[in-house]
């Protein structure tokens, strides 16, 4: 069975400060990693695979396959950066039957 | 943008009452899935499409049915809506073919009273 887990549920940091967004997941395969974003009433979008290994918005990711990890980073956060944010897992077979973590709450305060 | 819509966007509806959702997009993609979104649980997977007239459950598929009856729409029915399916649906379309990289609809948020 596929699982992500993303500990925090809420997540508050300053402006200009770094923060990092933890994803842990548990597959037995070779999944494919992602983060989406929400922010406020708007559709969820997608932010980072980890195949591109892309920054997007001052975002990285890595996938740590020996910690099964796929945290997101971003050295200086930014107000506009408050957001919803899940992480998912897309398995090696019937890639799109996503799995999303329960989402971590970003909070960036002035 | 993948032209993808959802209809209605805001219902209230009682306890015991049919309800369909309806996704419907613009470009042709194959595979399209149904998710619900509620606080504390992230988004799970209803059902999916992978073509018209094939769709299977996902991980939450109990009370709800769907069906694809052409490539651009798909549509989510709760036979008898209770108060438990109160949330937010979102539909979703795989970009790129079988991928996981997935685009989102605005979603539907539905209230059973």
């Amino acid at each position: 069975a596929q699982r992500v887990t993303q500990p925090e549920k809420l997540l508050s940091v300053f402006k200009g400060a770094p923060v990092e967004l933890k994803c842990n997941y548990s597959y037995s395969g070779s999944p494919e990693l992602f983060w989406y974003v929400q922010y406020s009433r708007q559709r969820l979008q997608l932010l980072l695979r980890h195949i591109s290994r892309e920054s997007i918005k001052g975002f990285t990711a890595d996938l740590n396959k020996g910690e099964t990890s796929f945290h997101l980073k971003k050295p200086f956060a930014q107000e506009e950066d408050s957001a919803m944010y899940y992480c998912a897992l897309s398995p090696n077979t019937n890639a799109g039957k996503s799995t999303f973590g329960d989402g971590t709450t970003l909070t960036v305060k002035p | 943008d993948a032209g993808i819509t959802q209809s209605p966007r805001h219902k209230v509806t009682e306890t015991g009452t049919p309800v369909t959702l309806r996704c419907h997009q613009t470009e042709n993609h194959r595979y399209m899935y149904w998710y619900r979104q509620d606080p504390g649980h992230g988004l799970r997977l209803i059902h999916y499409s992978y073509g018209v007239k094939d769709t299977d459950k996902g991980e939450v598929s109990d009370g709800y049915s769907v069906s694809r009856s052409k490539t651009e729409d798909f549509l989510l029915t709760l036979e008898s809506a209770t108060s438990s399916q109160t949330s937010v649906y979102f539909c979703a379309i795989s970009v790129g073919g079988n991928t996981g990289e997935l685009f989102f609809g605005e979603g539907s948020r539905l209230t059973v009273l």
